[in-house]
């Protein structure tokens, strides 16, 4: 079974710190995705990464940046929390190509203060 | 940025009723995916559908993609307690890698 890991189910950050948030996924997929999810905006995309090395951003990048230096891991980080931050961060990743299905972590409640 | 519609937002159905819930866009997308997700967890994948036109069944639950690939329907017969989840569709468009989700729709099935 494929298995998609988040560090951390829940996290809880001041008002300016740098946070980091990982992801590990166990199947050589290609792509792998940063996700918030917010009650009533449903799961927006933050970042992706098709390759080692290779990110894209999506229809949320402002405020996060992505590292992706091995293929198996894929990490998000929020250079400086803010409370606007505060929500549920969801990691997923796919074979290659668009039409494969994505697998998802467990999520990180991340909760700045 | 490709948007999707889901509709009904929220859904209260008593057991053993049929439901429709809709994914409608004005883009064109290569493939749609139905997602359910439960609280506390992550989406995972019901169905993918490819083909204009295609239907799909999965026990009691049947799926359409429109023939224009830019709409798809969910349909459940017989609504379970079970069933009980937030139904998520997403796409993506031709020559891309970004998976787009629309803002789901929360489905209660009372016994």
């Amino acid at each position: 079974d494929v298995k998609v890991t988040q560090s951390s189910r829940y996290l809880v950050k001041r008002t300016g710190e740098k946070v980091f948030l990982e992801c590990v996924q166990d199947m050589d997929h290609e792509n792998m995705f940063w996700y918030r999810q917010d009650p009533g905006l449903g799961l927006r995309l933050i970042y992706f990464s098709y390759d080692v090395k290779m990110k894209e951003k999506g229809d949320i990048p402002e405020g996060y940046s992505v590292s992706r230096e091995k293929k198996e891991r894929f990490s998000l980080i929020l250079e400086s929390a803010s409370t606007n931050q505060t929500s549920m961060y969801l990691c997923a990743s796919s074979l290659f190509g668009p039409d494969t299905e994505a697998f998802f972590g467990q999520g990180t409640r991340l909760t700045v203060v | 940025t490709q948007l999707l519609e889901q509709s009904p937002q929220f859904l209260s159905i008593q057991e053993g009723e049929n439901l429709t819930v809709y994914c409608n866009s004005s883009s064109v997308f290569s493939s749609l995916q139905w997602y359910r997700q439960e609280p506390g967890e992550g989406p995972v994948l019901l169905v993918t559908v490819v083909t204009g036109g295609e239907v799909k069944k999965l026990k009691r639950l049947t799926f359409q993609f429109g023939d224009a690939r830019k709409d798809s329907s969910l349909h459940i017969t017989a609504a379970q307690t079970g069933d009980t989840g937030l139904y998520l569709c997403a796409g993506t468009g031709a020559g891309s890698y970004q998976l787009t989700f629309g803002k789901g729709t929360k489905l209660s099935v009372i016994p």
